[in-house]
Order: C-alpha cells, then sequence, then structure tokens
C-alpha cells in the first residue's frame, strides 16, 4: 500500500535554530497537511495545502512557519527560529479527495 | 476551544467483548466524521468513517454511529483483540479543508 513517508524520524536542535522537516505524500494526492502532537497531548492541526497554496492554517501556525512543496514529490515544513515549546511529534499527512487522510510515522522534534 | 472530545481518556475491556469509544463534538457543521487508531511512535492509521448522511458504517469488527442530533458519534469494536491496545481518536471535518482531532481514548484490551 502506499505510503507518506517524513525524514528525518528524529531532530534534535537548540532553540533559536531552523529546522525543516521533509515529507513525500503519497504520488496521486492532491492535498497536504501538517499536524503535530505535544506528548500527551492530542493531534492538533497546524496547516492544509492546496493547489501550491495554503488552505487553511491554525493559529500555531505563525510566521515562524512555512510549508513548501518544492518539487513535484518533496513538503516541506520549516520552522524558522525553534522554540522549547515547538518540541512535538510532527505528522505529514495527504489526501487525494474528500476522504481520509493517510498519516506518515512523524518526525520527533526536540528543542533544547 | 475543543470542538471534538473524548471524555474517557482510557479504556479496558476483556478480550473478546465489545470495545466501545465515544466521541462528542459542538459543531454542527462538521460532515465527515472519522477514526483513526495510533500506536505509540507511529503515526494515526485510518480505521472507518461515517458522513453525515448516514448513521452508521461497518467494516469487518468496527462500526460506527453517528447521533446528529446528539451530536455523537461512538465506535465499536466487536470481538475485542489485544493487537487492538492503542490510542483511538475521532476527528471531524466541517467540509473544508481541515480535521479536527479528539483528545484520544487509550484502549486496552486484556488477554
Amino acid at each position: 500500500e502506499p505510503e507518506v513517508t517524513q525524514t528525518p524520524s528524529h531532530q534534535v536542535t537548540q532553540m533559536g535554530q531552523e529546522v525543516i522537516l521533509r515529507c513525500v505524500p503519497i504520488s496521486n494526492h492532491l492535498y497536504f497537511y501538517w499536524y503535530r502532537q505535544i506528548l500527551g497531548q492530542k493531534v492538533e492541526f497546524l496547516v492544509s495545502f492546496y493547489n501550491n497554496e495554503i488552505s487553511e492554517k491554525s493559529e500555531i501556525f505563525d510566521d515562524q512557519f512555512s510549508v513548501e512543496r518544492p518539487d513535484g514529490s518533496n513538503f516541506t515544513l520549516k520552522i524558522r527560529s525553534t522554540k522549547l515549546e515547538d518540541s512535538a511529534m510532527y505528522f505529514c499527512a495527504s489526501r487525494q479527495g474528500i476522504e481520509k487522510l493517510f498519516f506518515g510515522s512523524g518526525t520527533q522534534l526536540s528543542v533544547l | 476551544d475543543q470542538q471534538v472530545k473524548q471524555n474517557s481518556p482510557s479504556l479496558s475491556v476483556q478480550e473478546g467483548r465489545i470495545s466501545i469509544l465515544n466521541c462528542d463534538y459542538t459543531n454542527s457543521m462538521f460532515d465527515y466524521f472519522l477514526w483513526y487508531k495510533k500506536y505509540p511512535a507511529e503515526g494515526p492509521t485510518f480505521l472507518i468513517s461515517i458522513s453525515s448522511i448516514k448513521d452508521k458504517n461497518e467494516d469487518g469488527r468496527f462500526t460506527v454511529f453517528l447521533n446528529k442530533s446528539a451530536k455523537h458519534l461512538s465506535l465499536h469494536i466487536v470481538p475485542s483483540q489485544p493487537g487492538d491496545s492503542a490510542v483511538y481518536f475521532c476527528a471531524a471535518s466541517p467540509g473544508t479543508y481541515k480535521y479536527i482531532f479528539g483528545t484520544g481514548t487509550r484502549l486496552k484490551v486484556l488477554a
């Protein structure tokens, strides 16, 4: 079965540094997402991306965050200046139409 | 503003019995609902969905019930198996791009 793949699986960074989380969505999917889960809490929506632009974003997704689809396969989340509270598991997801989201296995981001 | 709530943080069930996981929502604009299962250090895995035009959807051991007037949905797993032990999330969409997730219920199926 096709998969959403995310790299790296773990990322450790110093506060204030920039990080880029990478995702390869399923190839024929059109809608792309980033979610995050702080340890023990709910899965929170960050941003959705369709037709090469952001379609919706949450309050969490402030100016420190950006997304990009630099080519036909990759989808990235950039955090410009990481804060301690950005430490979380970040999930990429994709879908084809109005149906289920397929999630990647996540990137555990630790900000020290 | 927690639009999707799962009020039971955990549930224990004997193997072979029924597991019932509940989810409540507040936004009447939600028209599509999904259940996901999540193991530690893995991404959520889709289980089953239901649109607001239905009140029941069944797939093997999993059945989702939707009560629109009560703004409530439930996931029934029959029979429960030890491999079902995981955290279960309900999610809802108002027909826009985003899906809003509940806080999750940790299910433990006892052998």
